[in-house]
Parts: C-alpha cells; sequence; structure tokens
C-alpha cells in the first residue's frame, strides 16, 4: 500500500519551456504532498509543501512564480517548471503523507523526475 | 540554523558490519529518520526514531541519542545490494502545527566483495 506515483520518470525540455510534473497517490489520501529538488551528490532540499486545496508554502529561496504547484484534489498535486532554465536541471521527488497518518509514519515517496534543460 | 552531518562516502566488505553517523544541530526536533537511496531514485524509509535508545530491524538498526545530538545506522551481514546513498532525517516541528523533514547529505556506501 501507500503508493505514490511520479509522472514522468524523465524529460528533456528547450530552455524557456514549461515542464509539469505529476505527482498522484494511489491507494490512499494524501492531505499533504511536498515537493523536494535534489542535485547531484547533494541532499534532497525541500521545495514547497501544499495541503489539498489551499495554496502552497514555499522554502526560502523559491520562486513561487517560477515552481507552480497546484494541490486541486487528495490524490493529485503537480509541479509546473516554468521558462525552465538549464539551471533548473535537477531530480525532482514528491512525496505524501495520508490523511489520518500519525507524524512518527514516514512520508511516500514517488520515483522521482530527472529534468534536463537544453 | 539547521545542520544535519555524515560522511561523505563509506566503504565496507561483504557480510561485514558498518556503522553510519549523524549529528545534528537543529532545534524543534521531533523524530529523526534513515532512508536509503539507490542512484536515480526515490527514498525507502528504513527506520524512525524519536526517544533514546536502539531500534532494530532485520539487518538494520538505528540508534539516537537527544543529548548528544547524534544518531547512527548499524547495518549487518552486508550484502551488494547495500551499496546506496543512506539519508539522514530529522523531523522539526515549524510551528502551527506543521513539521518539516530536513535532510543530510547522504553517506553513499560502497559494499566489496
Amino acid at each position: 500500500g501507500a503508493v505514490v506515483s511520479q509522472h514522468p520518470s524523465w524529460v528533456i525540455c528547450k530552455s524557456g519551456t514549461s515542464v509539469k510534473i505529476e505527482c498522484r497517490s494511489l491507494d490512499f489520501q494524501a492531505t499533504t504532498m511536498f515537493w523536494y529538488r535534489q542535485f547531484p551528490k547533494q541532499s534532497l532540499m525541500l521545495m514547497a509543501t501544499s495541503n489539498e486545496g489551499s495554496k502552497a508554502t514555499y522554502e526560502q529561496g523559491v520562486e513561487k512564480d517560477k515552481f507552480l504547484i497546484n494541490h486541486a484534489s487528495l490524490t493529485l498535486s503537480t509541479l509546473t517548471v516554468t521558462s525552465a532554465h538549464p539551471e533548473d536541471s535537477s531530480f525532482y521527488i514528491c512525496s505524501a503523507r495520508g490523511l489520518g497518518e500519525v507524524e512518527r509514519s514516514p512520508l511516500h515517496f514517488g520515483n522521482g523526475t530527472r529534468l534536463t534543460v537544453t | 540554523g539547521q545542520n544535519i552531518d555524515q560522511p561523505t562516502e563509506m566503504t565496507a566488505t561483504e557480510g561485514a558490519i558498518v556503522q553510519i553517523n549523524c549529528t545534528y544541530q537543529t532545534s524543534g526536533f521531533n523524530g529523526l529518520f534513515w532512508y536509503q537511496q539507490h542512484a536515480g531514485e526515490a527514498p525507502t524509509f528504513l527506520s524512525y526514531n524519536v526517544l533514546d535508545g536502539l531500534e532494530e530491524k532485520g539487518r538494520f538498526s538505528s540508534f539516537l541519542s537527544r543529548s548528544k545530538g547524534y544518531s547512527y545506522l548499524l547495518l549487518k551481514e552486508l550484502q551488494m545490494k547495500d551499496s546506496a546513498s543512506y539519508l539522514c532525517a530529522v523531523r522539526l516541528y515549524s510551528g502551527a502545527g506543521s513539521y518539516q523533514l530536513t535532510f543530510g547529505k547522504g553517506t553513499k556506501l560502497s559494499v566489496i566483495p
């Protein structure tokens, strides 16, 4: 149980274009979803936290107009990288916490999306 | 600020035991997680500690000392498939009923024959 599906697993796009990444909870309702970014040999850095039906909370230094997050339902959150640039190339991972899960519960992670901007 | 330190790389022999340390200086500590991450994949949960002491789970054990800001992950009977990065993550209470998971940079473990 507790499967998080992330799509696409990899994407290559041209500089200036936008890319949308989807994160779905397949067998549970995700009240909170988290978006992380990981550069090579670096730790996962939290970009933003989103709760279903409300605006995402962005971490300091993350541009909310560039990284648009939508959490329209209890099973779907999307991250759109707008006007992507080569420096946005990274590994993006979503994670989710289910409805009713206690705080000690580990996050459920998607398999990540490798974004390469050329 | 928040700081989580763990060694960058470690090498160990198949069948041996290895201990990966993690030290943290944080405010609002509310638990420590260990995750395993293979290259290009999502992290998978290994263990969770919120009270001092040892948690054992098969070949994996994790220890926590809150007063020392210290944890370790112990892997026994190492197998080649254990070659991966091991992430120490601290959950912090950020106020207003919300929690945040902050990750260390990870320790890349290489298991050799």
